[in-house]
């Protein structure tokens, strides 16, 4: 079974501090993902990766970066955190068939 | 621009009832759409999906109906049970493209 693990479950933040999310797999699945959920607006993707030091961006990447120099490890990077970045955030990889995601528990970040 | 839609932020449904929860689209040319259910403190999980050139997809209480020519898609589930109440989120996406567009999510309560 797949299985991923996020770093820090939970964190509270100042603004203006860098963050660090990490994001890890059991298993060699070639895509990972990073989305944040917010009230009112789902869950938008951050950015994605489909192979080592392989990325792309989603449709919410600004003030983000990511970084991926392993399989199984999948970091998200916020450089200067702002007020705007607090939300919960999920990684998740690709199994089974076209679209199928398999989430990680969330990462709840504060910034105050 | 949201390409998918849930309109109805939260449903409230008796128990042994059935539940209908509605997604709408934009883009024509999704290849799969899927429903994911979240419940508090954890990540979302796959629930069922469906391709495009399909109109109905069932999974034991579970069953998706998509039409196209309206760009809507709708989740049934026969007979409601308390366990269900949760959030769901309609995706959809694209072969080829790795990237899901989720919806806003519906939060289902199932009333005992």
């Amino acid at each position: 079974d797949a299985g991923i693990t996020q770093s820090p479950r939970h964190k509270v933040t100042e603004t203006g501090t860098p963050v660090t999310l990490r994001c890890h797999q059991t298993e060699n699945h070639r895509y990972m993902y990073w989305y944040r959920q917010d009230p009112g607006h789902g869950l938008r993707l951050i950015h994605y990766s489909y192979g080592v030091k392989d990325t792309d961006k989603g449709e919410v990447s600004d003030g983000y970066s990511v970084s991926r120099s392993k399989t199984e490890d999948f970091l998200l990077t916020l450089e200067s955190a702002t007020s705007s970045q607090t939300s919960v955030y999920f990684c998740a990889i690709s199994v089974g068939g076209p679209g199928e995601l398999f989430f990680g528990e969330g990462s709840r970040l504060t910034v105050l | 621009d949201q390409q998918v839609k849930q309109n109805s932020p939260s449903l409230s449904v008796q128990e042994g009832r059935i539940s209908i929860l509605n997604c709408d689209y934009t883009n024509s040319m999704f290849d799969y759409f899927l429903w994911y259910k979240k419940y508090p403190a954890e990540g979302p999980t796959f629930l069922i999906s469906i391709s495009s050139i399909k109109d109905k997809n069932e999974d034991g209480r579970f069953t998706v109906f998509l039409n196209k020519s309206a760009k809507h898609l709708s989740l049934h589930i026969v007979p409601s049970q308390p366990g269900d109440s949760a959030v769901y989120f309609c995706a959809a996406g694209n072969f080829g493209n790795e990237k899901l567009t989720f919806g806003t999510g519906t939060r289902l309560t199932i009333i005992p």
